[in-house]
């Protein structure tokens, strides 16, 4: 079955950096398209962004554009956010998530259990 | 990139039907068949239990239904029961080639 695992989180100051990375087990990686979406404590579901299954094309929420950029490792299953000028307001929970297609940001099938940055 | 609008909650007594609207424009919603919804329960990952408008993942019970009607994409949970209290996403692909959420939707059982 699917399974994805997020890491990296943790403390960071306003104005620092962190990368955060997720595993990807049971399913065939560099077919899908990836996401990755945050939940900031109490507060609703905002997308973050989304990478092609072959890495040639990503796509941001204004909010982040120009401080994340998501990557892909398709040879080690994995997913990165790096997060850069990070802001009180960048803290949160962060998925990552699976979509069922390859090219287009159309849904997210299936999630992890979250990574927590906090930004103080 | 603005947020779908969806009412902050919807309330049904077990064994009726609710409906959640999911409101949006030509560029989002209405423009597109991309358009999903998800449960998620308190301290749990979301939940996608409707995709592209109306399809139902494999698991996901045959009370919930999708459909979409313009700019405005409903969530139907029918025969209501107590492990439907959660909290509902609508989400949709957009023309600017991103992904935007609903505000979410508070589902109570009476």
């Amino acid at each position: 079955q699917v399974q994805l695992v997020e890491s990296g989180g943790g403390v960071v100051q306003p104005g620092g950096s962190v990368r955060l990375s997720c595993v990807a087990s049971g399913f065939f990686f560099n077919s899908f398209g990836m996401h990755w979406v945050r939940q900031a404590p109490g507060k609703g579901l905002e997308w973050v962004a989304f990478i092609r299954f072959d890495g040639s094309s990503e796509h941001y929420a204004d909010s982040v554009r120009g401080r994340f950029t998501v990557s892909r490792d398709n040879s080690k299953k994995t997913l990165y956010l790096q997060l850069n000028s990070l802001r009180i307001e960048d803290s949160g929970l962060y998925y990552c998530g699976k979509d069922t297609r390859p090219k287009v940001a159309t849904n997210v099938a299936s999630w992890g259990q979250g990574t927590r940055v906090t930004v103080s | 990139q603005s947020a779908l609008t969806q009412p902050a909650s919807v309330s049904g007594s077990p064994g009726h039907s609710i409906t959640i609207p999911c409101s949006g424009t030509s560029s989002d919603v209405g423009g597109f068949t991309y358009v999903s919804w998800y449960q998620q329960h308190p301290d749990e990952a979301p939940k996608l239990i409707i995709f592209d408008v109306a399809s139902r993942p494999s698991g996901v019970s045959d009370r919930f239904s999708g459909s979409k009607s313009g700019n405005t994409a409903s969530l139907t949970i029918s025969g209501l029961q107590a492990e439907d209290e959660a909290d509902y996403y609508c989400s949709s692909y957009t023309s600017n080639t991103t992904y935007v959420f609903g505000t979410g939707t508070r589902v109570s059982v009476l």
